[in-house]
């Protein structure tokens, strides 16, 4: 019940193209919902993140969009560009005194010119 | 301001051997958690530390081990080195609330 499931794995979108990443999790309890960025060489980096209260939340190109029925929410990159070709993880917590992320598989993505 | 420091940068480590990573958070920040990450097995999380005390852990094994310092550094100990070992230990530091988590760059840490 604590897991976060990603997918797909790896992904590759052409230049210019909507990029999508989706999670899943099965805890109620979560309330906060991250996306991180991670460039090879560096260490994951806050993109993005979304409470339950609300349904989408956009910067710039990046938008999450959060389905709390069915438990999923998703990353949306638009016009995707080449410098955002890194690998991408999904998390949740839950508040009270344990805030620790739990963290989905992560995904590789590559934006081909 | 400064972001999260990790040191060393690079190591390499015989097995069996003892190891000893450093990572200085963000000012203000007393939480600080610690990951391996390796190529097949994603970000696995080992501890956290919040004002010196362990207030998380991973399912890791006890040759992993970790404290914190008052000043809210935090060091992390793998004793008896295995090949297994070898991945990219990350650090993450945060005020504590649950949100708002700033990595280092990690150590890349190499068993031979």
């Amino acid at each position: 019940q604590q897991q976060v499931k990603q997918s797909p794995q790896s992904l590759i979108v052409q230049k210019g193209g909507i990029s999508i990443i989706n999670c899943a999790y099965e805890n109620t309890a979560f309330d906060y919902f991250p996306w991180y960025q991670q460039f090879p060489g560096k260490g994951p980096a806050l993109l993005i993140a979304i409470r339950p209260d609300v349904s989408e939340k956009k910067e710039g190109r990046f938008t999450i969009s959060f389905n709390k029925s069915a438990k999923q929410f998703s990353l949306h990159i638009m016009d995707s560009q080449p410098g955002d070709s890194a690998t991408y993880f999904c998390a949740a917590s839950k508040g009270g005194s344990n805030y620790q992320l739990i963290w989905g598989a992560g995904t590789k993505l590559i934006i081909k010119p | 301001k400064a972001g999260v420091t990790q040191t060393p940068r690079y190591l390499i480590k015989t097995r069996g051997q003892q190891v000893t990573l450093s990572c200085s958070p963000i000012s203000g920040h007393r939480s600080v958690s610690w990951y391996q990450q390796t190529p097949g097995q994603g970000l696995q999380f080992l501890f956290e530390y919040f004002s010196e005390t362990q207030r998380n852990k991973g399912n890791f094994p006890g040759r992993f081990s970790g404290r914190q310092f008052s000043n809210s550094r935090s060091e992390m100990n793998v004793s008896t080195l295995e090949l297994g070992d070898s991945a990219l230990y990350l650090c993450a530091s945060s005020l504590g609330t649950g949100n708002g988590y700033t990595f280092g760059s990690g150590t890349r840490l190499t068993v031979v």
